[in-house]
């Protein structure tokens, strides 16, 4: 039972790349949530989805878009990087028939130059 | 939408100090607050984590308050040990959504 696990650890882009972060959990959880992380600003919600093939939008949504095609999935994609994108950027997942509790993934620290 | 402030932004303390942390939620409907820890380089976890139909919560040297009319809840480290530094997360989210809204976090140092 690998929890949450995420792909890559890490990555440099160039400004103007394109990117697609992979997150899995083998709990079979119903929700799954996208999270970035910089320096006093705490865990941001980017995305999220309550089951497999919906998706919707968080506190800072803008520039990343997602997927959910399968229920253990959940990829966030970057079209076009920019510096203000470098961060560490955290996937959760929760179930339904808990009490709320979200499980993280390791994280991916992305620099955008 | 919710908004939650947690405070102070870093504390530090000495081995065996009690710690206290604050946090405030603007959302009446919220009633989960979960406390999460960082420690340095990895991921959040979950450390405990209170409803509203409850007043406090204990797990051995950890303890979680809630003031519902106050709208305030607070985590209470004692005998705190140098393995409890780590950045501490709360959250509030209201039932049947899943979607918490996390306060900045609290840095807490513990000095051997």
């Amino acid at each position: 039972n690998a929890g949450v696990t995420q792909t890559p650890k890490f990555r440099v882009l160039k400004t103007g790349q394109s990117m697609t972060l992979l997150c899995a959990q083998d709990m079979n959880h119903e929700y799954m949530y996208w999270y970035r992380q910089d320096p006093g600003m705490g865990l941001r919600l980017i995305h999220y989805s309550v089951g497999e093939g919906t998706t919707a939008k968080g506190e800072v949504p803008d520039g990343y878009n997602v997927s959910r095609l399968k229920k253990q999935n959940f990829l966030l994609g970057l079209e076009s990087a920019a510096p203000s994108q470098t961060s560490v950027y955290f996937c959760a997942s929760s179930s339904l028939s808990g009490a709320g509790e979200q499980y993280f993934g390791p994280g991916t620290r992305l620099t955008v130059t | 939408g919710e908004n939650v402030e947690q405070h102070p932004s870093t504390l530090s303390v000495q081995e065996g100090d009690s710690a206290v942390i604050k946090c405030t939620y603007s959302d009446s409907a919220s009633n989960y607050f979960p406390w999460y820890k960082q420690e340095l380089g990895k991921r959040p976890q979950l450390i405990i984590d209170i409803r509203s139909n409850v007043g406090e919560k204990k797990d051995q040297r950890i303890a979680v308050t809630l003031n519902k009319t106050a709208k305030h809840f607070s985590l209470h480290i004692t005998e705190t040990q140098p393995e409890d530094s780590a950045v501490y997360f709360c959250a509030a989210s209201k039932g049947g959504s899943y979607i918490p809204t996390f306060g900045r976090g609290t840095s807490l140092i513990v000095h051997p």
